[in-house]
């Protein structure tokens, strides 16, 4: 069955420094998600991505964050200048349409010290 | 802006029914989803109400009333495997979807 594969699964950085979560989201689908979680917290939105560019995004999603489809398989996303409270799970989603059923990756845990 | 609500927990025995209640305000609505989710693991898709009434897929039955804004998930002969958090998840536009903070199903033997 497709899936969607997030890597790495387990990411610690410093505080301050910036770090690449990648996606390759299920190899039809055109729509692209990125979600967080924050330990103990419920699943938050953060942005969309469509025809190479961004549908649409949160608040939270400000110039910390961006994303980019470098190729025609991986989705990532930047966090610039990471704080402690950026440590979160980050979970990659995408679907076939653009109201379509959203499967989700098994996330990154990013740890910022 | 968005509310949607679910109760924190809820236990069953092994065999038995459980019926999980969402209630929502959103600006909009374009869908409510039911997503599965283990401890430490990715949300995994249950079921989708977009139309009002009953879809049911095996196990696991959700209800939609779009005037009451208000949607349940049911799961049916409980297995310990149902051990999980079940988010209630509405799509307001055409992308986002806002997740309830899950409930917490715990099944006993």
């Amino acid at each position: 069955e497709p899936e969607v594969t997030q890597t790495p699964s387990h990411q610690v950085t410093q505080m301050g420094q910036e770090v690449i979560l990648r996606c390759v989201p299920i190899s039809n689908h055109l729509y692209f998600y990125w979600y967080r979680q924050i330990l103990g917290q419920k699943v938050e939105f953060l942005v969309s991505f469509y025809n190479n560019e961004i549908s649409e995004k949160s608040e939270i999603f400000d110039d910390q964050f961006s994303v980019e489809r470098p190729d025609g398989s991986n989705f990532t996303l930047k966090i610039r200048s990471t704080k402690l409270e950026d440590s979160a799970m980050y979970f990659c989603a995408s679907s076939g349409q653009g109201l379509g059923i959203q499967y989700f990756g098994a996330g990154t845990r990013l740890s910022v010290l | 802006g968005q509310n949607i609500d679910q109760p924190t927990e809820m236990t069953a025995t092994e065999g038995a029914i459980v019926q999980i209640n969402c209630t929502y305000q959103t600006s909009g609505f374009n869908g409510l989803f039911w997503y599965q989710q283990h401890a430490g693991e990715a949300p995994t898709f249950l079921s989708y109400n977009v139309l009002d009434g009953l879809e049911e897929k095996g196990r696991f039955s959700s209800f939609l009333s779009r005037s009451k804004g208000y949607s349940y998930l049911l799961l049916k002969e409980l297995q310990m495997k149902d051990s999980a958090s079940y988010l209630c998840a509405v799509r307001e536009g055409d992308y986002k979807l806002s997740f309830g903070a899950g409930t917490t199903v715990t099944v006993r033997a």
